[in-house]
């Protein structure tokens, strides 16, 4: 029972590289979401997916791209990172019912330096 | 303004006292409301959602109060395994899912 699988786990970059962070899930949820958490600022929409096909930005767009690849498969990519892009991402999938619960993956700790 | 805001606390509470959290929401098209915990470099996880007319989980009951757009928490008789960040959720007719600052407490034997 996978439920949200988020990888790699940890990853340092330096300043200018590039990367994709990958998430899947297996609960046949329409709806993917891709937040970042940094200390003292709660978790934060960077993008989200309501079904295969469509992605919109969510309150932290700019530097992250996003590809919503089929139903299980939402990855982040950062074209150029940045040391403020040093966070740790949750990737989340929800059925889109009014009280339908958000399961997370366990979380991509990224450093930029 | 933040849409979804939270007393960030710490709340230092002694083990088997009563703790309640608030927490208002600005966007009156949110839908439905949840209560997520999360311990120290963990995922979020679901506590409990969080009805019009007020639900009980246990030792947990959550309000919601809809013309106010307020939503609170109430633990009864405190655990050390209930120290954690409580984080207040809500999800928007429009799918997106948005989270308060969270709300850290800790209980104190």
């Amino acid at each position: 029972n996978a439920g949200v699988t988020q990888t790699p786990k940890f990853q340092v970059l330096k300043t200018g590289q590039s990367m994709t962070l990958q998430c899947a899930q297996d609960m046949n949820h329409n709806s993917m979401y891709w937040y970042r958490q940094d200390p003292g600022m709660g978790l934060r929409l960077i993008y989200y997916s309501a079904s295969e096909g469509t992605t919109d930005k969510g309150e932290v767009p700019n530097g992250y791209n996003v590809s919503r690849l089929n139903k299980r498969e939402f990855s982040l990519r950062l074209e150029s990172a940045a040391p403020s892009q040093t966070s740790v991402y949750f990737c989340a999938s929800s059925d889109p019912r009014v009280w339908a619960e958000a399961f997370f993956g366990q979380g991509t700790r990224l450093t930029v330096v | 303004r933040k849409e979804v805001e939270q007393d960030p606390g710490p709340f230092n509470v002694p083990e088997g006292a009563t703790v309640a959290f608030n927490c208002t929401y600005s966007n009156s098209a949110s839908q439905s409301f949840f209560w997520y915990r999360q311990d120290c470099r963990k995922e979020p996880k679901l506590l409990m959602s969080v009805y019009s007319s007020g639900n009980e989980d246990g030792r947990f009951t959550a309000q919601l109060n809809r013309a106010s757009q307020y939503i609170s928490l109430l633990i009864r008789d405190s655990k050390l395994s209930d120290s954690a960040t409580y984080l207040c959720v809500v999800n928007r007719r429009d799918d997106k899912i948005i989270f308060g600052k969270g709300t850290r407490l800790h209980i104190l034997p």
